[in-house]
């Protein structure tokens, strides 16, 4: 049973115009979340986090939005710039710190 | 250059080899993890390791042997290993302590394992 899922495998978006991620949980013991970047022959970076207790967390271009109710996360990027291609993963913690992480989400930003 | 780093990049071997996946890290963290991410499915954690001890085996088989000799030095050895173990193997690094236990992941650029 995967509890932190990425629904949408891929994502293609305009240079300039918004990027829209989305994360879906099912445990409802999170209350950490994590997003992280991912090019292609290296290692996943950390992106941006948020905390259950917060609804929004902003970093720049970046955004994270959290609906707990809905079990539900979001990453926007605006303005999209090429060289956010790359790979998006989500990830959620328990208490312990353990981090369990989605599939990823493929974004292309079109020149 | 990455905090973390890993050795080597690519990696073949056959199903009788035995071989070994190295991970440095450089950032002062006290808590190092391997993962494993296969084709078309999410990072699974395999090892986790604090202040040297092992806090976390997800039921990895036996074929995948860690060794933490430090807080810096992590090691993966690799024994009589099947072709669906082929996967890019990451090594990651966390500060964790006391309040601060949601750190985030520090991660290796990984090495690329095929089982042939």
């Amino acid at each position: 049973d995967q509890q932190v899922k990425q629904n949408s495998p891929s994502l293609s978006v305009q240079e300039g115009r918004i990027s829209i991620l989305n994360c879906d949980y099912t445990n409802s013991m999170f209350d950490y979340f994590l997003w992280y970047k991912k090019y292609p022959a290296e290692g996943p970076t950390f992106l941006i986090s948020i905390s259950s207790i917060k609804d929004k967390n902003e970093d720049g271009r970046f955004t994270v939005f959290l609906n707990k109710s809905a079990k539900h996360l979001s990453l926007h990027i605006v303005p999209s710039q090429p060289g956010d291609s790359a790979v998006y993963f989500c990830a959620a913690s328990a208490w312990s710190g353990k981090s369990t992480f989605g599939d990823g989400t493929t974004l292309t930003v079109k020149p | 250059e990455t905090g973390v780093t890993q050795t080597p990049r690519h990696l073949v071997m056959g199903m009788t080899n035995k071989k070994s996946l190295k991970c440095e890290q450089h950032l002062g963290h006290n808590a190092m993890y391997w993962y494993k991410q296969s084709a078309k499915k999410p990072l699974e954690l395999m090892f986790v390791y604090n202040f040297k001890e092992q806090t976390e085996n997800n039921s990895v088989p036996s074929r995948f042997s860690p060794e933490c000799p430090n807080s810096s030095h992590l090691f993966l050895h690799l024994h009589t290993l099947q072709p669906e173990d082929s996967a890019l193997y990451l090594c990651a690094s966390s500060q964790e302590a006391g309040d601060n236990i949601y750190s985030p992941l520090h991660f290796g650029n990984g090495t690329r394992l095929t089982v042939t």
